[in-house]
């Protein structure tokens, strides 16, 4: 059975720190895997990866894929209190997405 | 414009009752989803539409039934619902490429409540 596992599961940090959010998976037919965040309502997308090796950035935040040992992070830099939420994990195998059960980021003044 | 549209945004009824959930998306996708939130925030597909035809359905009761009207659409009907049943449903769209997939849009999602 296909599986996402994130880690840790709750974080709790300062404004100014910086956190690593992990995500491994089990997937037959790895397609690729996307980072999402979700503060109170819908999932909003953040990265997707298809590549190994290749890193996406976007502002304070990047994300890495290793296809090899089956793992992506999630790199949040100089954190802000708007940072607080729940970061999704999915992994995509061409027809359908497993999400992992999230890490709950808080960031406090 | 909002992208993915569900309706309603809250649904409070009696167990036992059927109601519907509707997705709409003006993004020109061709694949649509509805997804399971329960409680504990644990997000579970629930059924993919591609181009009007039923690709997954990951053992969800046959109480759930997916219909799509067009390409724009796709309602979740659900029939006797259970208490179990009460969580937030969310609709999202994509655009799959043979042998790729693109990152999913999502709505803002349905609370639904069973009393």
């Amino acid at each position: 059975e296909d599986k996402v596992v994130q880690s840790p599961l709750s974080l709790v940090v300062h404004e100014g720190d910086t956190v690593t959010l992990n995500c491994s998976y089990e997937v037959t037919n790895f397609r690729s895997l996307l980072w999402y965040k979700q503060e109170k309502k819908a999932p909003t997308f953040l990265f997707m990866l298809t590549s190994s090796g290749i890193e996406k950035k976007s502002g304070r935040l990047s994300s890495i894929l290793d296809k090899k040992e089956l793992f992506s992070i999630l790199n949040i830099t100089a954190t802000q209190t708007g940072d607080s939420a729940v970061y999704l994990c999915a992994v995509g195998d061409g027809q359908n997405f497993v999400f992992g059960p999230g890490t709950r980021l808080s960031v406090l003044p | 414009d909002t992208a993915v549209s569900q309706t309603p945004k809250y649904l409070v009824t009696q167990m036992g009752n059927d109601k519907s959930i509707k997705c709409e998306q003006n993004l020109g996708h061709d694949t649509m989803y509805w997804y399971k939130q329960d409680s504990k925030k644990f997000l579970k597909i629930m059924f993919s539409y591609n181009n009007k035809e039923l690709i997954i359905n990951e053992t969800v009761p046959n109480r759930f039934s997916p219909k799509s009207p067009d390409k724009a659409h796709l309602n979740l009907h659900i029939n006797s619902l259970e208490l179990g049943d009460s969580a937030v449903y969310f609709c999202a769209s994509s655009h799959s490429d043979r042998g790729s997939y693109n990152e999913q849009f999502f709505g803002p999602g349905t609370r639904l409540t069973v009393l």
